[in-house]
């Protein structure tokens, strides 16, 4: 069975740092581009990040360009998000989502989320 | 970066009515679209993708249509299970974008 498994959500103080995981299994995760997309509380969805299956290719949205860091590490079967500067407007939960096999650029599925809260 | 504009924001409608939401792109986007459901508590199901080509088990009352900048997602009877947020997606290129969503209530 694919599973997606998010960590590393809490409570920060504007201007903290976070790192969020995601492991994976019931798949060949060196196979398949990884996503981040996020979600504020009652609000709509919004894709954060890319990476490649290689790491080759690696995208973000402007809202986050230069504070997040998208990476993985195939021989962990883990994706990882590391977000500095962190805002009252990152406040969310982060879901990792991994392409289709098949349909390229589609993501296909999710996991059930971490809560990253950015509070004083 | 290709801004999604859904409408209706959000719709009410009778079981077994016909109910279309549309999304326009910013740009042209051929037909690199995608429709998401999502009922509250739950991650997003893909519905749609390649603007009409529905995924695997999703009940044939929805469809999609439309190409470049407009695109069309349609139940064509309203079931109480379709209550949920619906969105489109543009995966045309990277930022990948999500229209703002669609919420689908029974009246």
């Amino acid at each position: 069975e694919v599973q997606l498994v998010e960590s590393g959500g809490g409570l920060v103080k504007p201007g903290g740092s976070l790192r969020l995981s995601c492991a994976a299994s019931g798949f060949t995760f060196s196979n398949y581009n990884m996503n981040w997309v996020r979600q504020a509380p009652g609000k709509g969805l919004e894709w954060v990040s890319s990476i490649s299956s290689s790491s080759s290719y690696i995208y973000y949205a402007d809202s986050v360009k230069g504070r997040f860091t998208i990476s993985r590490d195939n021989a962990k079967n883990s994706l990882y998000l590391q977000m500095n500067s962190l805002r009252a407007e990152d406040t969310a939960v982060y879901y990792c989502a991994r392409d289709s096999p098949t349909i390229i650029g589609v993501v296909i599925t999710w996991g059930q989320g971490t809560l990253v809260t950015v509070s004083s | 970066d290709i801004q999604m504009t859904q409408s209706p924001s959000s719709l009410s409608a009778s079981v077994g009515d016909r109910v279309t939401i549309t999304c326009r792109a910013s740009q042209g986007i051929s037909n690199y679209l995608a429709w998401f459901q999502q009922k509250p508590g739950k991650v997003p199901k893909l519905l749609i993708y390649a603007a009409s080509t529905s995924q695997s088990g999703v009940p044939s009352r929805f469809s999609g249509s439309g190409s470049g900048t407009d695109f069309t997602l349609t139940i064509s009877s309203l079931q109480p299970e379709d209550v949920a947020t619906y969105y489109c997606h543009n995966y045309n290129s990277a930022p990948r974008t999500f229209g703002q969503g669609t919420k689908v209530e029974i009246k």
